[in-house]
């Protein structure tokens, strides 16, 4: 069964750096890039950028450029999302996908 | 940078065929995907490049595009079929990725 299993809520407070993963599983994780997605409180879906785990290519979203970094490590089949310095607006869910397979959801509060 | 737009709502009664536009300027080059999200789940991929349907969903749903339009049809939908459902595609440098708005559709 073809498989993303991300890691486990997170709260965290403004200025403190954060990454989150997601495992591939059931499949070649270097066929198909990992997309990041967010989605606010009662807000629709927002792509973020994506990587290609077979060579850690790179595509962003100008609204995420600068703001988050996306990185993979192939030999653990685990992509990853990171922040230096959270902020309130920060607070999401945040799904990692292939187009037909979506992980369960990481939730990030950031709160004082 | 790149949009995809779509109805912020449509309502059907139960039966009734429901259609969920999205609009981008380069969508006759590009793919449209289409998800569902019901609420406090993760989207599921309900149509994949314009009109393709995965296994396990419903032959009640199709998909088409025309031009700047893309198109999701929901024939004889059913109460089950009320979610949050989203376009997504590219620009045309294949780099950039967009999600439609979101597209509230309500069965009763």
């Amino acid at each position: 069964e073809v498989q993303l299993v991300q890691s486990g809520a997170e709260v965290k407070k403004p200025g403190e750096s954060l990454r989150i993963s997601c495992k591939g599983s059931g499949y070649s994780f270097t066929s198909y890039w990992i997309n990041w997605v967010r989605q606010m409180p009662g807000k629709g879906l927002e792509w973020m950028g994506r990587i290609d785990p077979s060579d850690s290519r790179t595509n962003y979203s100008p609204s995420f450029q600068g703001h988050v970094t996306i990185s993979a490590d192939k030999s653990i089949r685990t992509a990853y999302l990171q922040w230096s310095s959270l902020k309130a607006s920060d607070t999401a869910i945040y799904y990692c996908a292939r187009k037909d397979v979506w992980g369960q959801g990481t939730t990030v509060t950031v709160s004082s | 940078s790149y949009e995809l737009t779509q109805p912020p709502s449509v309502s059907v009664s139960p039966g009734q065929t429901a259609r969920i536009t999205c609009s981008g300027d380069a969508l006759p080059k590009k793919y449209a995907y289409w998800y569902q999200q019901k609420s406090g789940q993760a989207p599921v991929l309900v149509i994949y490049e314009d009109s393709k349907r995965p296994s396990g969903i419903p032959e009640r749903f199709s998909g088409s595009s025309s031009g700047t339009m893309a198109t999701l049809t929901v024939s004889g939908a059913q109460v089950e079929d009320e979610a949050d459902y989203y376009c997504y595609s590219t620009d045309s440098s294949d780099n950039h990725w967009v999600f439609g708005g979101g597209t509230k559709l309500t069965v009763l």
